[in-house]
């Protein structure tokens, strides 16, 4: 079976910086993607991590640590159109595509 | 490059109705995955196909659900005797061919069952 956990809300300041933590227990992994996605909009991929470690994309980071089945998205220099919910999603071993998505994590930045 | 396009991107269906939601990978893209979005909820995979072939259908209830990739034009995923449980967004995600690639959304058709 697959289980993925990310907290249900966080709340931060503009120009702070944010972590939202994902933890997996899965079957088999290979990979963990991160997705943004705006009230009744698509997902939008943000970054993808298969080996431990972190991954820098601009404003964004994200990390990876497959002993301990925990993966964090960094934030930084919030700015207000960060408010949208941020999907952990993993996808198992073996050939299967599907990715199973955690429930995601709304994020809201304050003033 | 176009992305994943969908259509409709609202569909409002009477019980008993049949709901067809079409999507067009994006131009270099021969995996289509088909996901279902509940208020408040992740999303939930459904099937993957590639063209002219259903690779996994794991998440497809058993009945009433069916989805196809043609040769030829969009995929899509067919809903007959709509329920209102069925009321969701249905996203449609593609990706290249290669194990390690990432999946691209489409905008979704939003799907109310009446």
């Amino acid at each position: 079976g697959q289980n993925i956990d990310q907290p249900t809300e966080m709340t931060a300041t503009e120009g702070a910086i944010v972590q939202i933590n994902c933890t997996y227990q899965t079957s088999g992994f290979n990979g963990l993607f991160w997705y943004q996605q705006h009230a009744g909009e698509a997902p939008t991929f943000l970054s993808y991590n298969v080996l431990d470690g972190l991954e820098e994309k601009g404003r964004f980071s994200s990390f990876l640590s497959r002993s301990k089945g925990y993966s964090y998205l960094l934030l930084k220099e919030l700015q207000m159109k960060d408010s949208a919910s941020y999907l952990c999603a993993v996808r198992p071993y073996g050939g299967r595509r599907a990715l199973t998505f955690g429930s995601g994590t709304r994020l809201q930045v304050q003033p | 490059n176009a992305g994943v396009m969908q259509n409709p991107r609202h569909l409002v269906r009477r019980r008993g109705q049949e709901a067809r939601l079409r999507c067009s990978p994006m131009k270099g893209h021969s995996h289509v995955y088909w996901y279902r979005q509940l208020p408040e909820e992740g999303l939930k995979f459904m099937v993957y196909l590639q063209k002219e072939n259903i690779i996994d259908e794991s998440g497809m209830p058993k009945e009433r659900f069916s989805a196809e990739f043609p040769k030829e034009g969009p995929s899509i995923l067919r809903i007959q005797q709509v329920v209102r449980g069925d009321s969701a967004a249905y996203f449609c995600a593609s990706s290249p061919a290669g194990l390690g690639e990432t999946q691209y959304f489409g905008p979704g058709t939003r799907l109310l069952v009446l």
